[in-house]
């Protein structure tokens, strides 16, 4: 199907475990972004990348990893989890700079560090 | 720094009448965008309306519409003739470039038979 997709939906791991969150989409949009969501904080950038092979931090990038060697691929990597990264993730995308600049999100990953 | 603060963290409303959400933003910025999206209880992040700082109208889509205050940066969200449909979470957010979009903490806004 077109548009942005994740996966998993739900995961559960244990604390100090690499966890890899998978984000695709098919519009080919140039900017992707992670973000989590959390009580009392909205939603937080992570890392976004504007196009392939180019990312760069956002808000909180401490404890997570991206990369993007595909325009339409961009997952992100938890390499030791731990229990403050216990929170819903959302992968978005737009288009080219100079749009309106909307974000189109994904359904979110619920993770949860035990 | 971008900030944007949504001061109501919930809100409730009789179906069928108009409710108003409110939020505020600081920026430095002349030119940007600013967005309110609804999270249902299924996760999804929707677009709801957008405004461009450089316009002077403001944004009206279907029963949703904005009152944008630029000069005192404010960005309030006018819900008419509620549905039961727009129970939801309802974030502001606000973007002058390509990779920096902050969002506002929510507001949850239930919608009562």
């Amino acid at each position: 199907d077109a548009g942005i997709t994740q996966s998993p939906r739900y995961k559960i791991t244990e604390t100090g475990r690499q966890v890899t969150l998978m984000c695709h989409q098919t519009w080919s949009h140039s900017y992707m972004f992670w973000y989590r969501q959390d009580l009392g904080h909205g939603l937080r950038l992570i890392y976004y990348s504007a196009a392939a092979d180019i990312t760069d931090k956002g808000e909180v990038p401490d404890g997570y990893v991206v990369s993007r060697s595909k325009t339409e691929n961009f997952p992100l990597t938890l390499e030791s989890a731990t229990r403050s990264q216990t929170s819903v993730y959302f992968c978005a995308s737009s288009e080219q700079a100079g749009s309106s600049y909307e974000q189109y999100f994904g359904p979110g990953t619920r993770l949860t560090v035990t | 720094a971008q900030t944007v603060t949504q001061s109501q963290p919930e809100m409730s409303v009789q179906e069928a009448e108009t409710v108003t959400l409110s939020c505020t933003y600081d920026t430095s910025e002349s030119n940007y965008y600013l967005f309110w999206y609804k999270q249902p209880p299924s996760r999804q992040m929707i677009l709801v309306i957008r405004q461009e700082a450089y316009k002077q109208q403001n944004a009206t889509e279907n029963r949703f519409s904005v009152n944008f205050q630029k000069a005192a940066k404010s960005f309030s969200l006018k819900i008419s003739d509620s549905q039961l449909g727009d129970t939801a979470m309802y974030f502001c957010a606000f973007i002058y470039n390509n990779n920096d979009m902050r969002f506002g903490a929510g507001t949850r806004l239930t919608v009562k038979p």
